[in-house]
C-alpha cells in the first residue's frame, strides 16, 4: 500500500463540470503540496496546506489532518486544465515529499 | 535567473558512462531538491539541500548516485556507470526555505535516456 493514494487516475470531464481530486495518506505530514504537470513535462505547484482551506481563482484545496486526507476541486472545469495533478506529502520527520501516483484529467469542450 | 534552471534538458548516453546534471535554483533560495520521475510511474524523492546543513540522501538508489551543492547555490546530480534503469526525467526544485508550507519551484527537468 503507497503511502500517498490519489484516486481516481483518470478522470474525464464535460468543459464546466466540477472536479475532485482525492488523495489519502498514511504518514504524519506537517505538510500537503498539490502539483500540476502540465503535458510538456513541467510543474507548478499549486497549493501547499497543513489546515483547512485554500482558494486560487477555480481551484480549492481542502485538507482533514484527522482523517488523513486532501482533496482538490477545480470549479467550471476548462480545457486547459487538462492535466496530471499530483499531491505530495511531506513527512513530519525529515524533509522528503512522497508523492501520489497522479490523477490524469482530461477536460472536454 | 527567473526560475529553476536545468541543464542539460536532455541527455543520451551509453551504459556504464558517468552523466552529470545541473540545477541552478532560483536566487536567494536555501532549499534545493532533486527528484526522479520514472516512466509511467511517480516522482520519486532522491536528495535534498538546506543551506549547509549536511543533505538528506535518504532517497537516492545506490551508491552510483551522488550530489553536490557547491557555494549554497548550484547542484550537480551525479550518476555513475548509468544503467538502463537509470532512464528517466530528473527533476529540481527549490523553495526560499525549508519550512513545510513553503512554495516549490520546479524546473523543467533533464530527460535521461540510458541506451
Amino acid at each position: 500500500k503507497n503511502e500517498v493514494e490519489q484516486s481516481p487516475q483518470n478522470l474525464t470531464a464535460q468543459e464546466g463540470e466540477f472536479i475532485t481530486i482525492n488523495c489519502s495518506y498514511s504518514v504524519g505530514i506537517s505538510a500537503l503540496h498539490w502539483l500540476q504537470q502540465h503535458p510538456g513535462g513541467g510543474i507548478v505547484s499549486l497549493f501547499m496546506l497543513s489546515s483547512g482551506k485554500k482558494k486560487h481563482g477555480r481551484l480549492i484545496a481542502t485538507i482533514n489532518i484527522q482523517e488523513k486526507h486532501s482533496s482538490l476541486h477545480i470549479t467550471a472545469s476548462h480545457p486547459r486544465d487538462s492535466a496530471v495533478y499530483i499531491c505530495a506529502a511531506k513527512e513530519t520527520s525529515g524533509s522528503r515529499l512522497t508523492f501520489g501516483e497522479g490523477t490524469q484529467l482530461t477536460v472536454n469542450p | 535567473g527567473a526560475g529553476v534552471s536545468q541543464s542539460p534538458s536532455n541527455k543520451v548516453t551509453e551504459k556504464g558512462k558517468d552523466v552529470e546534471l545541473r540545477c541552478d535554483p532560483i536566487s536567494g533560495h536555501t532549499a534545493l531538491y532533486w527528484y526522479r520521475q520514472s516512466l509511467g510511474q511517480g516522482l520519486e524523492f532522491l536528495i535534498y539541500f538546506q543551506g549547509n546543513s549536511a543533505p538528506d540522501k535518504s532517497g537516492l538508489p545506490s551508491d552510483r548516485f551522488s550530489a553536490e551543492r557547491t557555494g549554497g547555490s548550484v547542484s550537480t546530480l551525479t550518476i555513475q556507470r548509468t544503467q538502463q534503469e537509470d532512464s528517466a526525467v530528473y527533476l529540481c526544485a527549490s523553495s526560499l526555505t525549508r519550512q513545510a508550507n513553503e512554495k516549490l519551484f520546479f524546473g523543467s527537468g533533464t530527460q535521461l535516456s540510458v541506451l
